[in-house]
């Protein structure tokens, strides 16, 4: 079955301090990947995307993923968060079997220590 | 400005009575999700449309049920709510493989 794994629950940072989180998933088809974020009490917001191409992805607010196909893995990375990262961080991938399906990680806690 | 739109933005229901939530969208995106999101947990699938064919997950509840009366509108009905569905039910929209737009969500209290 397709699923999505991310391996860091909750995760606290110092402001400035770099970031990465872990996203894996299983699925031996053409994927299209997903970062979302979620800011407390407020809807999913796009992060960045990839469909195909350079596999080293740039999204908003100074976010970026890397795709690498053999690991199936596409981390997200900042080099300097802020206290205003502080969010879920939810790895998505769609899939295609006869339908597109949607499916999202279990999510990443983050909390910037200002 | 807002292109997907949930009502209500809360829901207080008494155990065993039927409520539907809405959906609509002003992207003309033809795919609608509906994702159930527990506290701390991640936003999962409760079923989609694909156009007009509508697709179930495997686990998903015979007491949740969909309609999709056209491109715009969709609504997720619980027929008999338990207090296990307290949750953030999420509608979501996508152009086939695109990225997808969320609405704020709904959230559904069961008492």
């Amino acid at each position: 079955a397709q699923s999505v794994s991310q391996h860091n629950h909750h995760v606290i940072l110092s402001e400035a301090a770099s970031l990465e989180l872990g996203c894996n998933y299983s699925y031996g088809g053409t994927v299209n990947l997903f970062w979302y974020v979620q800011y407390p009490g407020q809807h999913l917001q796009l992060l960045l995307k990839y469909f195909s191409g350079d596999p080293l992805v740039k999204g908003i607010k100074g976010f970026e993923a890397e795709f690498i196909k053999s690991k199936f893995s596409f981390n997200l990375r900042k080099p300097s968060v802020q206290w205003s990262d502080t969010a879920e961080y939810f790895c998505a991938v769609i899939t295609y079997s006869g339908t597109y399906k949607y499916i999202f990680g279990t999510g990443t806690r983050l909390k910037v220590l200002a | 400005d807002a292109m997907v739109i949930q009502n209500p933005r809360y829901q207080v229901t008494q155990f065993g009575k039927p409520v539907t939530l809405s959906c609509s969208q002003t992207l003309n995106h033809n795919v609608m999700y509906w994702y159930q999101q527990k506290s701390s947990q991640a936003p999962k699938l409760l079923f989609h449309y694909y156009d007009k064919d509508f697709n179930n997950e495997a686990d998903t509840p015979d007491n949740f049920q969909s309609r999709r009366p056209n491109t715009s509108f969709c609504f997720l009905d619980i027929r008999s709510p338990g207090l296990g569905d307290t949750a953030m039910y999420l509608c979501a929209t996508s152009r086939d493989r695109a990225e997808a737009f969320f609405g704020q969500g709904t959230r559904l209290t069961v008492v």
